[in-house]
């Protein structure tokens, strides 16, 4: 596809479970940044890659978020133990070059029972 | 720490009409860039328009104008001949120009057009 892709579009988790979240960037971008956003506030800066690897992580809220790029294009990321303060929208963005604006996805609607 | 304010958490205006929607900013950097970004329902973040820094001109794309005044660290954006298709949340954003590449938002305005 032409832009940024996420799945999926809503997730419901029971409190303690484990999650994964997809995004594939746009074909070719480099960067990919994670950011979460809660209900009525603006996103917040959760991570960002360069390819492969994790330049900055310096946004997860606790050592329960995990994300990986393993081969420098899909991303995941992973929240274990969810806590019902994780219920917000999950957006990913790409980047060709520094410089250069992000796209975004349509983000995940993550919601914990 | 950077930081974005958006004071205006609601506006509205009539169809046709002009607004502009506020935003300010906190740094000690001299180079940086600014965006504002639409969110419609759908969620996805659309960029609207940018400004650089070092660029004295304000930015302008067709009816979004921005008036960017470096020294007072204001960015508002004025939407010219409102359209209903304008109807979302607002969002500025601010970026380093060195390293990191993360965006640090505002809480957002959310536009109400009147038809």
């Amino acid at each position: 596809g032409a832009g940024v892709s996420q799945s999926p579009r809503y997730k419901v988790a029971k409190r303690g479970q484990d999650v994964a979240l997809r995004c594939d960037p746009i074909s070719g971008h480099v960067s990919l940044f994670w950011y979460q956003q809660a209900l009525g506030q603006g996103p917040e800066f959760l991570t960002y890659f360069q390819n492969e690897a994790q330049l900055d992580k310096s946004g997860l809220p606790s050592d329960r978020f995990f994300a990986e790029r393993p081969e420098g294009s899909v991303s995941t990321l992973k929240i274990q133990r969810t806590q019902q303060e994780d219920s917000a929208v999950y957006l990913c963005a790409s980047g060709t070059a520094f410089n250069q604006p992000q796209h975004f996805g349509d983000g995940t609607r993550l919601s914990i029972l | 720490a950077q930081t974005v304010t958006q004071s205006q958490p609601e506006m509205s205006v009539q169809e046709a009409e002009t607004v502009t929607l506020s935003c300010t900013y906190d740094t000690s950097e001299s180079d940086y860039y600014l965006f504002w970004y639409k969110q419609p329902p759908s969620r996805q973040m659309i960029l609207v328009i940018r400004q650089e820094a070092y660029k004295q001109q304000n930015a302008t794309e067709n009816r979004f104008s921005v008036n960017f005044q470096k020294a007072a660290k204001s960015f508002s954006l004025k939407i010219s001949d409102s359209q209903l298709g304008d109807a979302a949340m607002y969002f500025c954003a601010y970026r380093t120009n060195f390293g990191n590449e993360k965006l640090t938002f505002g809480t957002g305005t959310r536009l109400t057009i009147i038809p």
